[in-house]
């Protein structure tokens, strides 16, 4: 089962905006990942956090994560046409559980700039 | 391009054929992956190999069956699927499961299911 809850499902937005996706969690985690995907591809990797780690910057990436709320947000700044894709978080859960070593994904953000 | 190579990238086959799909990367990974990604959903787990060996099988068919011949070669053998097992299939390696490293992903085999 997936863990991960994204919003919004959907993000149309302008090329120059910024744009925000949020990722919220269930379980503990050793870290928490963002890929991206686009059509027809594989996913890339964009940025980890790790647990103990509270923001953490990647060019126009920013990505915070509150590990008291159990959420995450990725931020885009100066968005380009090339920026359209979708968008996933990962957890990757603490040791000790049957579940360690496994990346489970969020439900993904679709995001589409205009030129 | 990805340092995750996966063949063939589109496969289309009858649910009696019998078909392999395979993935190779030479970044000296011990971790691979197999995932199914249905359209507009995440990938979802089936597979994961740690040094060669089979460490989690997330209760898939029989139909679809794993193998690790070495550290750089994935297979993912196919027989007798059912519609419902057309999807976007990704291979993932990593440095180790446990690692805080990230999964490189190949681009993946549309498969088809008549």
């Amino acid at each position: 089962s997936q863990q991960g809850e994204e919003d919004p499902q959907a993000l149309s937005i302008q090329e120059g905006e910024n744009a925000t996706m949020n990722c919220s969690y269930k379980t503990s985690i050793n870290n928490l990942q963002w890929y991206r995907q686009n059509s027809g591809r594989g996913l890339v990797h964009l940025i980890l956090i790790r647990s103990n780690e509270r923001e953490k910057h990647s060019g126009r990436l920013r990505v915070t994560l509150d590990t008291s709320k159990k959420s995450s947000s990725l931020l885009i700044t100066a968005s380009r046409a090339a920026d359209t894709a979708s968008y996933f978080c990962a957890t990757k859960p603490n040791a000790g559980g049957t579940s360690y070593g496994k990346l489970t994904f969020g439900q993904g953000t679709i995001l589409t700039v205009h030129p | 391009d990805t340092e995750v190579t996966q063949t063939p990238k589109h496969l289309v086959m009858g649910m009696t054929n019998k078909k392999s799909l395979k993935c190779e990367q030479h970044m000296g990974h011990r971790a691979m992956y197999w995932y199914k990604q249905k359209a507009k959903k995440p990938p979802e787990l089936m597979f994961v190999y740690s040094y060669e060996k089979l460490s989690i099988n997330e209760s898939v068919p029989s139909r679809f069956s794993p193998e690790c011949p070495n550290s750089s070669l994935l297979n993912l053998h196919l027989h007798a699927l059912q519609p419902e097992d057309s999807a976007l299939y990704l291979c993932a390696s990593s440095q180790r499961t446990h690692s805080n490293q990230p999964q490189h992903f190949g681009d993946g085999t549309r498969l088809s299911i008549l």
